[in-house]
């Protein structure tokens, strides 16, 4: 059973709008937090993490939020660009160096001009 | 930095053959990590090293799997005999693990496309 789980396989947004991609997990456990961007052919590369503790985490274009009664995340990425096309996965892990990542299976994001 | 480099970026062999998949991690790094990336699946953990010591490797599907990691600039992955259901494209990641070091980031690299005819 999947512990981390991105219900929607694909988005689509104009560009300026913003992309909202969710995720949701199952396990209360988990305390850390990380979004990863991967274009075709690419690995995944880090975006944006968040902890337990904060509800939100904000870089620049990203924001990360955290709604931890509801096993919740989302990103949002505002204003969106048509380089922000690529694969979002949503990953969990515990606070604690060294441990696996848990993936989602991924949003697929396309903006378009 | 070069980053994590992995080779060879396309593999097609045939069910049954021997195939091994290598990954260079990022120098200073002591964490490395295999992962393998499916339709159904999605992205998982093979296995996980820590100063060239597997630590965790509940997530190789079976015996014919198989990593080893003989230095800290080196590690492969090995399936043998190959099936036609392990296509899929294997990523090698890795990270610094610090003595303070709460939480690491995974630094992937491009991946091998593995095909098994």
């Amino acid at each position: 059973d999947q512990q981390v789980k991105q219900n929607s396989p694909s988005l689509s947004v104009q560009e300026g709008r913003i992309s909202i991609l969710n995720c949701d997990y199952t396990n209360s456990m988990f305390d850390y937090f990380l979004w990863y961007k991967k274009y075709p052919a690419e690995g995944p590369t880090f975006l944006i993490s968040i902890s337990s503790i904060k509800d939100k985490n904000e870089d620049g274009r990203f924001t990360v939020f955290l709604n931890k009664s509801a096993k919740h995340l989302s990103l949002h990425i505002v204003p969106s660009q048509p380089g922000d096309s690529a694969v979002y996965f949503c990953a969990a892990t515990f606070n604690q160096a060294g441990t696996a990542l848990i993936f989602g299976k991924g949003t697929t994001l396309s903006v378009s001009s | 930095d070069a980053g994590v480099i992995q080779s060879p970026r396309h593999e097609v062999t045939e069910m049954g053959q021997e195939v091994t998949l290598r990954c260079k991690p990022i120098s200073g790094h002591n964490s490395l990590f295999w992962y393998r990336q499916t339709m159904m699946r999605g992205l998982e953990l093979l296995i996980y090293f820590n100063n060239n010591v597997p630590i965790d490797d509940s997530g190789m599907p079976e015996d014919r799997f198989s990593a080893k990691m003989p230095n800290a600039s080196f590690s492969t992955l090995k399936i043998q005999p190959s099936e036609p259901r392990d296509s899929a494209v294997y990523f090698c990641a890795s990270s610094f693990l610090g003595l303070f070091t709460v939480t690491d980031t995974q630094y992937f690299g491009p991946g091998t496309r593995l095909t098994v005819l």
